[in-house]
């Protein structure tokens, strides 16, 4: 059975930084792109950052360009995210995603989230 | 950036409706357009792709049309297990982007 375990959410300050980890299982990690996508409360699905499946093209929104960088480890079928320079705008949950073979930048299987809180 | 404008923002059905929702894109997104089911508290679930492709598993009530610009979601005899959040995304252009989201609720 495939699973996503995001983890690393929490509260952090305004200009403050987290790392979120999300390590899967029940498919081969290596051979899949990853994303991560975020969702503030009550509102819609926002496209954070997605990563090739070898780790070496990393892609970002221009909300998040610079601040943030998305990595993998596929020694250990683990997906990070390290978020630094945080404003409130950046609360929200976040989802882990594994990306549709062949098709580009279509998530087909979603971790449960981890909720970031930007707050002082 | 490809702004996707989902209608309507939600609906009141039954079980056993047809209901329907569609997403209209900025620019055109060829075929390249995905949906989403999401219920409270929970991950997204993917259920098509391409526009009308069904996702292994999704039940055959839903179908998928469009390209271009237009693209709609049906959902055929809902059952009470549908009552959720609907997203359409393009990824026919970075950075994929997704509608505001279509809640269907019970009548």
């Amino acid at each position: 059975e495939m699973q996503l375990l995001e983890s690393g959410g929490g509260l952090a300050q305004p200009g403050g930084s987290l790392r979120l980890s999300c390590e899967v299982s029940g498919f081969t990690f290596s051979a899949h792109a990853m994303g991560w996508v975020r969702q503030a409360p009550g509102k819609g699905l926002d496209f954070v950052s997605v990563i090739s499946s070898s780790g070496d093209i990393p892609h970002y929104a221009d909300s998040v360009r610079g601040r943030f960088t998305i990595s993998r480890d596929n020694s250990r079928d683990t997906l990070f995210l390290q978020m630094s320079s945080l404003r409130a705008e950046d609360t929200a949950i976040y989802y882990c995603a594994k990306k549709k073979e062949a098709v580009p930048d279509y998530f087909d299987f979603w971790g449960q989230g981890t909720l970031v809180i930007v707050s002082s | 950036d490809i702004q996707m404008t989902q209608s309507p923002s939600s609906l009141s059905a039954s079980v056993g409706d047809r209901v329907t929702i569609t997403c209209r894109a900025s620019q055109d997104s060829d075929r390249w357009v995905g949906w989403y089911q999401q219920k409270p508290g929970k991950a997204p679930k993917s259920l098509m792709y391409g526009a009308s492709s069904l996702e292994t598993g999704v039940p055959s009530r839903f179908s998928g049309s469009g390209s271009g610009t237009d693209f709609s979601l049906t959902i055929s005899n809902l059952q009470p297990e549908d009552f959720a959040t609907y997203y359409c995304q393009q990824y026919h252009c970075f950075p994929p982007t997704f509608g505001g989201g279509t809640k269907v609720e019970f009548k």
